[in-house]
This record gives structure tokens, C-alpha cells and sequence, in this order.
């Protein structure tokens, strides 16, 4: 069985510029969720969505959002990037959420200069 | 806000040594899971326990959940070098996403 796929692997941006992350989750798994990476917070809850619905969301700004589409893949999106938003952005699936364990992809590195 | 707390947040020992990480909350958590992350890849679930005074053991690896289920700790016998990483732990509580801790750094040197 594939495991959780994320795309790309590394990301370079400006400040000021927006930014799109994929994440394919493993077959049969309906719960997709974010989190941030950072040497300093650790990992930081972004949202999580299942069956195209957020279920929740982090305490991050409007900047961040996500959407999950039909197929249960999932996108997020950062818009007017910061340095500040510099970190490993993660992916994880479950089959169902709520506390199920979660199976990673190896992330998105985020660089903004 | 429930908050995980991990120590030490780094430990390098010698292989062959045996060392304990802890995970600790002012917060109950109906589980708790722990997982390690090497670099360059994304973290990877080791076990996960529910019930309070719980032991688990994994190879050299043993978990253990406080009687109040509100903090766990992970010893390793004999550390080997393919055991380094970043160790994590997650609480779960019901109806609110995992929680992290922000990891303890483990180094195993030949």
C-alpha cells in the first residue's frame, strides 16, 4: 500500500507570495491533517479535514486554508507568505480521525526569503 | 490549551547505555501515542496506550502510561545507533486534534 505522498518536497518563495501544498493521502483514508514544523514550537496543528469537510483548525491566521477534495487529497494554501513561515509542513492521514494514529509523508519544506 | 511537555529536549549518550524520555501534562488524555522521526522524513507511529498504568514494550523500546493518564514515559536498553531520533509523543482527548510534544532529541554514538 503507497503511504502518504507530499509534493513537492522542497519549496523556495518570496515574501509577499502564496503557495500551494498537495498531500495524497493513503488509499481508503478519509481524515487528512496539517501540521507545521518548526525547530522552535514543534508540531503546530493546522486543520484536518474528512470527507471534504474541515473538522477542525488551528490557531493559525486566515492566510493558511486547506480544502480536501472528493478523492480525499488535499491542498492547503498560504497566502502573502512571511519569513515566519519558514518550516517542514506536514501531512498525515487516518482512516477516520479522532484520535486514530496518524501516518505521515516526509513533508514539504518551505523556504521564504 | 492542553500542552505536552517533553524532557530532556536532547540526550546524547554512548551505544550500549540505556537511557529514559518524558512526556508529561497537567492535562488527561484518553490515549497517547508516540512516535519517531528521522531526518528527512516525516514522523512514524512506534505504539500507542489507553489505559492508565499501561506498559508496552517494543524490542529494547518500553512505554509506559502514568495511572492518571496524564504523562508517559519511553526507556530504550542498550541503545543502538539506528535508535536516533527525534522521539515524540501526542495526546488525544476526544474531539480535539493530537497534541505534540515538541520532541526529545536523541543521538546514540558508536
Amino acid at each position: 500500500k503507497a503511504g502518504v505522498t507530499q509534493t513537492p518536497r522542497y519549496l523556495i518563495k518570496t515574501r509577499g507570495q502564496q503557495v500551494t501544498l498537495s498531500c495524497s493521502p493513503i488509499s481508503g483514508h478519509r481524515s487528512v491533517s496539517w501540521y507545521q514544523q518548526t525547530p522552535g514550537q514543534g508540531l503546530q496543528f493546522l486543520f484536518e479535514y474528512f470527507s471534504e469537510t474541515q473538522r477542525n483548525k488551528g490557531n493559525f491566521p486566515g492566510r493558511f486554508s486547506g480544502r480536501q477534495f472528493s478523492n480525499s487529497r488535499s491542498e492547503m494554501n498560504v497566502s502573502t507568505l512571511e519569513l515566519g513561515d519558514s518550516a517542514l509542513y506536514l501531512c498525515a492521514s487516518s482512516p477516520g480521525g479522532g484520535g486514530s494514529p496518524l501516518h505521515f509523508g516526509n513533508g514539504t519544506r518551505l523556504t521564504v526569503t | 490549551t492542553q500542552l505536552l511537555e517533553q524532557s530532556p529536549q536532547f540526550l546524547s549518550i554512548q551505544e550500549g547505555e540505556n537511557l529514559t524520555v518524558y512526556c508529561n501534562s497537567s492535562s488527561v488524555f484518553s490515549s497517547l501515542q508516540w512516535y519517531r522521526q528521522e531526518p528527512g522524513e516525516g514522523p512514524v507511529l512506534l505504539v500507542t496506550v489507553v489505559t492508565g498504568g499501561e506498559v508496552k514494550k517494543l524490542k529494547r523500546l518500553t512505554f509506559q502510561f502514568g495511572d492518571a493518564r496524564k504523562d508517559s514515559s519511553l526507556h530504550i536498553t542498550a541503545a543502538q545507533p539506528g535508535d536516533t531520533g527525534l522521539y515524540l509523543c501526542a495526546g488525544y482527548s476526544g474531539n480535539t486534534p493530537l497534541v505534540f510534544g515538541k520532541g526529545t532529541r536523541l543521538s546514540v554514538i558508536a
